[in-house]
C-alpha cells in the first residue's frame, strides 16, 4: 500500500542551525514526492517537489530535499534556519488512489518550533 | 488573484445539521479535491474529482457528498453532520498529472456540538 512516514513530530532547532526533516515513502512505481509547508491557521504551501531527474531538489525559501530511491526517502534541508521558519511540514506522495493518478497521501507531518 | 476559494471559513454545526462546504478554483485546474486534517492524523482524502461531472470517494468519504456540475465548483455536503466531523477541511485543485502537486484552499475550519 501506498504511504509515507515522517518519524519525527516535533523537532526544535536553534536560529541559525541546520535542520533536516525526514521522510520515507511507501510505493511501487516511480514516485512524484512533494514538500508543503503549512503555518498556523493557513493552507499549505508548495515548497518543492521532485518527479524526475536531478535527485537533488531546491525550493523556495532556501529549501532543498534529496531523493534517494535505495533509501525510500525524500528528506527536506535547510542550511539556517530563520524564526520565520517555525510552522508544520508536510510529506507527500503523488499516488495513485481508485485509478486516479493525481492525489495525494500525506505524511502526519513534523512541527518544527525554532527557538532564538 | 488566482487561486482555491473555500467559504466560509469557520463554522458551528449542531448534530443532525446540514451544510455545504464551497470550494471554488479559477485555475481551470481538472482534478480537484477534498481532505480533512485532524491532529496528528496529516491530511487525508475525503472525495476527489478527475473533472466536471466525474467524482470517486478517497479514503474516509463516509458522511459526506460531492458533485462537480462545472470545471470551476466543488462542493462538499455533510447532510447529518456528527461530532466525529470536527475537523478543518481543504480543498485543493491540480492540473492532470502527479508531478504537478495541489494548490489549496486556506480551510474551513468545521465544530460539530
Amino acid at each position: 500500500a501506498q504511504s509515507v512516514t515522517q518519524p519525527d513530530i516535533h523537532i526544535t532547532v536553534s536560529e541559525g542551525a541546520s535542520l533536516e526533516l525526514r521522510c520515507n515513502y511507501s510505493y511501487g512505481a516511480t514516485p512524484y514526492l512533494f514538500w508543503y509547508v503549512q503555518s498556523p491557521g493557513q493552507g499549505l504551501q508548495l515548497l518543492l517537489k521532485y518527479f524526475s531527474g536531478d535527485t537533488l531538489v531546491q525550493g523556495i525559501k532556501g529549501f532543498e530535499a534529496e531523493f534517494k530511491r535505495s533509501q525510500s526517502s525524500f528528506n527536506l534541508r535547510k542550511p539556517s534556519v530563520h524564526w520565520s521558519d517555525a510552522a508544520e511540514y508536510f510529506c507527500a506522495v503523488g499516488a495513485t488512489y481508485g485509478g486516479s493518478q493525481g492525489n495525494l497521501i500525506f505524511g502526519k507531518g513534523t512541527k518544527l518550533s525554532v527557538k532564538p | 488573484n488566482a487561486g482555491v476559494t473555500q467559504t466560509p471559513k469557520f463554522q458551528v454545526l449542531k448534530t443532525g445539521q446540514s451544510m455545504t462546504l464551497q470550494c471554488a478554483q479559477d485555475m481551470n485546474h481538472e482534478y480537484m479535491s477534498w481532505y480533512r486534517q485532524d491532529p496528528g492524523m496529516g491530511l487525508r482524502l475525503i472525495h476527489y474529482s478527475v473533472g466536471a461531472g466525474i467524482t470517486d470517494q478517497g479514503e474516509v468519504p463516509n458522511g459526506y457528498n460531492v458533485s462537480r456540475s462545472t470545471t470551476e465548483d466543488f462542493p462538499l455536503r455533510l447532510l447529518s453532520a456528527a461530532p466525529s466531523q470536527t475537523s478543518v477541511y481543504f480543498c485543493a485543485s491540480s492540473s492532470p498529472g502527479r508531478e504537478r502537486g495541489y494548490t489549496f484552499g486556506s480551510g474551513t475550519r468545521l465544530t460539530v456540538v
